[in-house]
């Protein structure tokens, strides 16, 4: 079964860097998947896809602090010189069946 | 720019229908598969449903199967979801997203 695992926290303090792991579940390490930003009472943003070679492709827009990696089955994203309005929660996103979208549950990231 | 526009949200009765609208702008929407996500006070997305860019083919999650339905409107770039037999654990924001782009959302609360 397809499933996305997520800390559901993260704390980092302003101007350091953060990385942000998602797990596939076990058989699914060829799987891509997205990252999105949520930030508080706004809607998702997309940020980026991560493949499983490690490339990333991001979303228009979005800083050149964020970058995505890939190990085995977990995907990262990494935020570098943090600022404050980095504080948002950051779920992945892959595709199941082709085009059914499954979530993690999410990570909720504070900038101390 | 691109942009996803909901609408149709608000409070309604436990086993009342309500019908939700995305309405596409800023990129050609006959072109994409699109989907609508959910989500519940203070919990994490959820996916909901999607249809294929030609309405052929569509997907739900077990939760909604059966009482929800996806549809498009490539005339009018306009999506929909059909919500019916509502309960009060369908109370969430609703928000329509392609792959990279999500709308603001609509709320929708389902109480007596």
């Amino acid at each position: 079964q397809l499933a996305l695992t997520q800390s559901p926290s993260a704390s980092a303090s302003l101007g350091a860097s953060v990385k942000l792991t998602c797990t596939l579940s076990s058989g699914h390490s060829s799987y891509a998947i997205a990252w999105h930003q949520q930030q508080p009472e706004k809607g998702p943003r997309y940020l980026m896809t991560v493949n499983s070679d490690g490339s990333h492709n991001k979303g228009d827009g979005v800083p050149d602090r964020f970058s995505g990696s890939s190990s085995g089955t977990e995907r990262y994203l990494t935020i570098s010189s943090l600022q404050s309005d980095d504080e948002a929660d950051y779920y992945c996103q892959t595709w199941s069946t082709g085009i059914n979208w499954v979530f993690g549950g999410g990570t909720k990231l504070t900038v101390l | 720019q691109v942009q996803l526009v909901e609408s149709g949200g608000g409070v309604v009765q436990p086993g009342r229908s309500l019908r939700l609208s995305c309405a596409a702008s800023g990129f050609t929407f006959s072109s994409y598969g699109m989907h609508w996500v959910r989500q519940a006070p203070g919990k994490g997305l959820e996916w909901v449903a999607v249809i294929s860019y030609d309405g052929s083919s569509k997907d739900y999650a077990d939760s909604v199967k059966g009482r929800f339905t996806i549809s498009r409107d490539n005339s009018k770039n306009t999506l929909y979801v059909q919500m019916n037999s509502l309960r009060a654990e369908d109370t969430a924001v609703y928000y329509c997203a392609k792959e990279t782009t999500w709308g603001q959302g609509t709320l929708v609360t389902v109480s007596s």
